[in-house]
């Protein structure tokens, strides 16, 4: 169980352009999800954190009007890059979190952009 | 500040040989403790987790990991290790009920054949 799916695991673009990803909580209902940026060889940064039904909250730093997150059903938060720039090359990273007493963040795939 | 260290940036070890990873955290309360694999180019796999209750805690794929409270640690531990156990591994901390992760820098193994 507590599978989290993210597509697509690649994509390339021209810069200027929109990319979306998707982060879907296959077998089990998440209010919150979150979206990490990882650098080659370093830890996890968190970008943002989705909640269903309301606005994400982000981090400082991370630019809200940049990265548009939408967390529409208990089972889906998209991530966008707008216009999307060489410099948002990177690897992306959602994670979804169970619900109860104690709660556990379970992570998706990743995926890698690059931006031409 | 709400901090995780993991001391050892790489370590290497022959297949077979006994492995820890270290992890120490600085807090005033008792966090939610995690562990986490990433193999290259994939997402993060959960191996263990701590909340309360028994401090040495038996995950997946033969690790286990041991709270101990007076040292503010959290160290992976797994007694042989497998050319496959190669991989990025990160402690990560909640320290508050919100359950937001913060991550060490990770410890990147590599094990000798």
């Amino acid at each position: 169980g507590a599978v989290v799916s993210q597509h697509p695991s690649w994509v390339i673009c021209k810069s200027g352009t929109s990319v979306k990803i998707e982060c879907r909580s296959l077998d089990f209902q998440a209010t919150t999800m979150f979206w990490y940026r990882q650098f080659p060889k370093q830890s996890l940064m968190l970008m943002a954190t989705s909640n269903e039904g309301s606005k994400a909250t982000y981090e400082q730093g991370v630019e809200k009007d940049k990265f548009l997150i939408n967390h529409a059903s208990l089972t889906l938060s998209t991530l966008t890059v707008t216009s999307a720039h060489p410099e948002d090359s990177s690897f992306y990273i959602c994670s979804a979190k169970t619900s109860g007493r104690r709660q556990t963040q379970y992570f998706g795939p990743g995926t890698r952009l690059l931006v031409l | 500040a709400q901090s995780v260290t993991q001391p050892d940036i790489h370590i290497t070890v022959s297949e077979g040989a006994s492995l820890e990873l270290r992890c120490n955290y600085s807090y005033g309360a008792t966090p939610y403790l995690f562990w986490y694999v990433q193999s290259p180019g994939q997402g993060l796999q959960l191996l263990l987790k701590y909340f309360s209750g028994d401090t040495l805690v038996q995950g997946i794929k033969g690790f286990e990991a041991e709270f101990k409270r007076s040292q503010s640690s959290f160290n992976l531990r797994k007694p042989s290790v497998h050319w496959s156990d190669a991989a990025e591994y990160f402690c990560a901390v909640a320290f508050n009920a919100g359950n937001m992760l913060t991550f060490g820098g990770g410890t990147r193994l590599m094990v000798k054949p």
